[in-house]
């Protein structure tokens, strides 16, 4: 399943696919992203993070790829589990200074047994 | 548990009166942020602290919000006046040093505060 983030705050998939969340971000200054997951009733948690220096970064289960060209930002899960239903945010950010993530509207995934 | 703690988890108020919110964030996490987040949005900026200093604020913090770090450890956020829009979960998150932690910029965020102004 896919989402086209802003545009598509819902993605609905089966227990076992692979998943695609996008975003868009908009400041062609930011260097350094993250994805945060966020279930419900707590805080964010970081998933992932990537510099502008790389375009793909890989961890467990996730990859998140960075087209700077086109100010664009995915994160991959593979085999989804129920347990990664929450909503998903992107966020940009720069390396200097005080390091504040301005965070995207996000991205509810429901997984389906 | 040595993550971020916020306390009361839920605040109801009735307008006009004043709340204060606290962060415990994790030990030795010299940077301490509040975000406020409303249903379906992403966590906004409010304000931010390097050990005692307040380093940044947003302009979403009006004259009614103040925050403190007396100590460079704990933090509280006081909104006074409350407003029905002041209803919102109040996030807290801190970082490490830079270069002494983890990743740059890494946030650990607190469970939030949810707010609700009647």
């Amino acid at each position: 399943g896919e989402s086209v983030g802003l545009h598509l705050p819902t993605l609905s998939v089966q227990e076992g696919d692979n998943s695609i969340i996008n975003c868009a971000y908009s400041n062609s200054a930011s260097d350094y992203f993250i994805w945060y997951k966020q279930e419900s009733g707590k805080g964010p948690q970081f998933i992932i993070d990537i510099r502008s220096n790389m375009d793909k970064r890989q961890g467990q289960r996730v990859t998140v790829l960075l087209n700077k060209t086109v100010k664009h930002l995915s994160l991959q899960i593979a085999a989804t589990q129920p347990g990664d239903s929450a909503v998903y945010f992107c966020a940009e950010n720069r390396q200097e200074g005080s390091y504040i993530p301005t965070f995207g509207r996000g991205t509810s995934l429901i997984v389906h047994p | 548990d040595t993550g971020v703690s916020q306390n009361p988890r839920h605040k109801i108020t009735k307008r006009g009166q004043n709340v204060t919110f606290r962060c415990d964030p994790i030990s030795e996490h010299n940077r301490l942020y509040w975000y406020r987040q409303t249903l379906g949005q992403g966590p906004e900026f409010l304000t931010y602290f390097q050990n005692e200093a307040q380093l940044e604020k947003s302009r979403l913090l009006s004259d009614r919000f103040s925050a403190e770090r007396p100590k460079g450890s704990f933090s509280t956020l006081e909104i006074q006046r409350t407003e029905q829009g002041d209803s919102a979960m109040y996030l807290c998150a801190s970082s490490p040093p830079v270069g002494g932690g983890l990743l740059h910029g890494e946030q650990f965020f607190g469970p939030g505060t949810r707010l609700t102004v009647l």
